[in-house]
């Protein structure tokens, strides 16, 4: 069975740092794209980050770039996500998807997991 | 940047048939993806690849596609399908993911 489970969210001061990871396990880990996708509260779903299955290929949301990192351990079965600077809009839950690759260059998330919050407050 | 646009909100009677669209100048280029999120739970694919249903998807969903427009359908609506539903492209060059914003459908 395949899971994914988020950690790392927590409180943290406008211009503060969080990184976020994700376990997976149930299937191969290093064969599958990876993402996160974020949720603000009583908002829709915003694509933030996808990185290869090789780590050779990283995309980011305008949003983000520039102020998170994204990365993967593939002998740990693990993805990440280094947030610095974090602004009060940067609030959301922060979900980590399993991508499939699409023609023409999309991908889309077949497996979810539950999210980790992440507020940023004073 | 590039859009999908959504209606906010769809209403049905049980049993009835649901149809919300999705558009996005990119779409004829791209495949459009659906998933349905129900209050405090995560998103789960219901439609990929404009109109393939995963396994264990009930055959009441469908997708289809004409133009710029891409359109989920849920026919012989049940309670259970009240949800918020998003579909999700990307932009022209497939290097950035775009989620619609999402319809709140409602089964009355």
């Amino acid at each position: 069975e395949v899971q994914l489970v988020e950690s790392g969210g927590g409180l943290v001061k406008p211009g503060g740092s969080l990184r976020l990871s994700c376990a997976a396990s149930g299937f191969t880990f290093s064969s599958y794209s990876m993402n996160w996708v974020r949720q603000a509260p009583g908002k829709g779903l915003e694509w933030v980050s996808s990185i290869s299955s090789s780590s050779s290929y990283i995309y980011y949301a305008d949003s983000v770039k520039g102020r998170f990192t994204i990365s993967r351990d593939n002998a740990k079965n693990s993805l990440y996500l280094q947030m610095n600077s974090l602004r009060a809009e940067d609030t959301a839950v922060y979900y980590c998807a399993r991508g499939i690759a699409a023609a023409g260059g999309t991908s889309f998330f077949d497996y979810w997991g539950q999210g980790t919050l992440v507020t940023v407050s004073s | 940047s590039y859009e999908l646009t959504q209606p906010p909100s769809v209403s049905v009677s049980p049993g009835q048939t649901a149809r919300i669209t999705c558009s996005g100048d990119a779409l004829p280029k791209q495949y459009a993806y659906w998933y349905q999120q129900k209050p405090g739970q995560a998103p789960v694919l219901v439609i990929y690849k404009d109109s393939e249903r995963p396994s264990g998807i009930p055959e009441r969903f469908s997708g289809s596609s004409s133009g710029t427009t891409v359109t989920l359908t849920i026919s012989g609506v049940q309670a259970e399908d009240e949800a918020d539903y998003y579909c999700q492209s990307a932009d022209s060059s497939g290097t950035s993911v775009v989620f619609g914003g999402g319809t709140k459908l409602t089964v009355l």
